[in-house]
């Protein structure tokens, strides 16, 4: 059955980066994109960007450039997204999707 | 970027009953392509979000026949014939129709 299996929760310093990973299994990987999006108690679900997976091309959010960027690794069916310069406001629990099927998603907590 | 507004924030119900649940967009919904790309999550307690309609009325797979939805440019609802303790949760609208891809605040269903 497709799932996508996504990283562990993360703890981060302020000013540091977090690169969090998406497998997938159960599907022909280049067949569909990948989206990230990032979920908060106080602004809800936004959309952080989408991955080709079979070309590796991006589309961000506005909002999410220079914060986010998303990469692939065919040869494992594994999407990442690493977010840098992390504030206390990218804490946040952080989905893949492809649209139909969600990852369950990654804590990312930033604190010193 | 496209303001989804999502009516009512929050739903009592009682196993059996039908509720609706609105969803209006600051902008037309319609692509050039003659889709509709608005969508209807459900998220329960501690869970990812799952997809239930696509394409305004077009049931997921494996989604009960109790959910449907429905409408048009701005105005969209999806409707629960019949509630099942099952379908408690957060229900949210999702628009990909216009870059960046944007969701409802959600509406939570409660039992009564």
């Amino acid at each position: 059955q497709v799932q996508l299996q996504q990283s562990g929760a993360e703890l981060a310093k302020p000013g540091s980066s977090v690169k969090i990973s998406c497998k997938a299994s159960g599907y022909t990987f280049t067949s569909y994109y990948i989206s990230w999006i990032k979920q908060t108690t106080g602004q809800g679900l936004e959309y952080i960007g989408y991955i080709n997976t079979g070309s590796g091309g991006t589309n961000y959010n506005e909002k999410f450039k220079g914060k986010a960027t998303l990469t692939v690794d065919k040869s494992s069916s594994t999407a990442f997204m690493q977010l840098s310069s992390l504030t206390p406001d990218d804490s946040a629990v952080y989905y893949c999707a492809r649209v139909d099927y969600w990852g369950q998603g990654t804590l990312v907590t930033v604190s010193s | 970027d496209v303001v989804l507004t999502q009516t009512p924030p929050t739903l009592s119900a009682t196993i059996g009953q039908s509720v609706s649940i609105s969803c209006r967009s600051s902008q037309s919904l319609l692509h050039s392509n003659g889709n509709t790309y608005l969508h209807w999550l459900l998220q329960r307690p501690g869970q990812s979000p799952q997809l239930l309609i696509y394409l305004v009325s077009r049931l997921e797979s494996g989604v009960p026949n109790r959910f449907s939805g429905s409408g048009s440019g701005t105005d969209f609802t999806l409707k629960i014939s019949g509630v099942e303790a099952e379908d408690l949760g957060v229900y949210y609208c999702v628009q990909g129709t216009h870059a960046p891809y944007t969701f409802g605040a959600g509406t939570k269903l409660e039992l009564k």
